[in-house]
């Protein structure tokens, strides 16, 4: 079954402390992506890679980390300073110009 | 910057009705453009993908068209049924020589069908 997984499904967490949210595809895939979901804002791009062993800032990077050291994985480490972190994380990927495929979403609620 | 609207930004219909869904963006010089479908808490489902040099895409009960020169797009869902009832989100990647193709979504139409 060819996908992209993303885990925890939710993710609670304290202020202050740092979080890393999984991503993983088995669809070989170069490019993966880091979006951030919030009610009446739409998807906001938080860091994409094009290849392995790189990765660009997209809109809001600040206080997110990404790490890309193999083709099928994509984690995101939200930092504590990230000033509002409670939200919806999507994962997705995509091979050249074609469709880019999604994950389930992990919803993390820091308080 | 590219601009991506999507209008309405929700709508309520009976079931059996055909329906059309609109996705429109400022800038014309794009490479594709993608309709997703996005259930209430859980990632985007890829639906349709039109190349810029494509008119229309079909699938099932769901026709995607594209006018570059008017920068639209619009979903055409026919005989609709409550198992449609979600957000239906387009999104554009732009045509950069040697970019990153990074693609910009419209904030979606919430769609309800009701029996």
């Amino acid at each position: 079954d060819g996908g992209i997984t993303q885990s925890p499904k939710y993710l609670f967490r304290k202020e202050g402390q740092n979080v890393t949210l999984s991503c993983e595809q088995n669809l070989n895939h170069d490019a993966m992506y880091w979006y951030r979901q919030d009610p009446g804002q739409g998807l906001r791009l938080i860091y994409y890679s094009q290849i392995v062993n790189d990765f660009q800032k997209g809109d809001i990077a600040e206080g997110y980390s990404v790490s890309r050291e193999k083709k099928e994985s994509f984690p995101l480490t939200v930092t504590s300073a990230q000033k509002n972190p409670t939200a919806f994380y999507l994962c997705a990927s995509r091979q050249g110009q074609n469709e880019q495929y999604f994950g389930p979403g992990t919803r993390l609620t820091v308080t | 910057k590219q601009e991506v609207t999507q209008i309405p930004a929700a709508l309520s219909v009976p079931e059996g009705e055909n329906l059309v869904l609109n996705c429109s963006f400022t800038d014309s010089a794009i490479y594709n453009l993608q309709w997703f479908r996005q259930d209430p808490g859980k990632g985007l489902t890829s639906l349709l993908l039109i190349q810029s040099s494509q008119r229309e895409q079909t699938s099932g009960r769901l026709n995607a068209s594209l006018d570059k020169s008017s920068g639209r797009s619009t979903l055409y869902i026919a005989a609709s049924q409550p198992g449609d009832s979600a957000t239906y989100l387009c999104a554009v990647r732009p045509f950069i020589s040697g970019g990153s193709y990074i693609p910009t979504f419209g904030r979606g139409t919430s769609l309800i069908v009701h029996p």
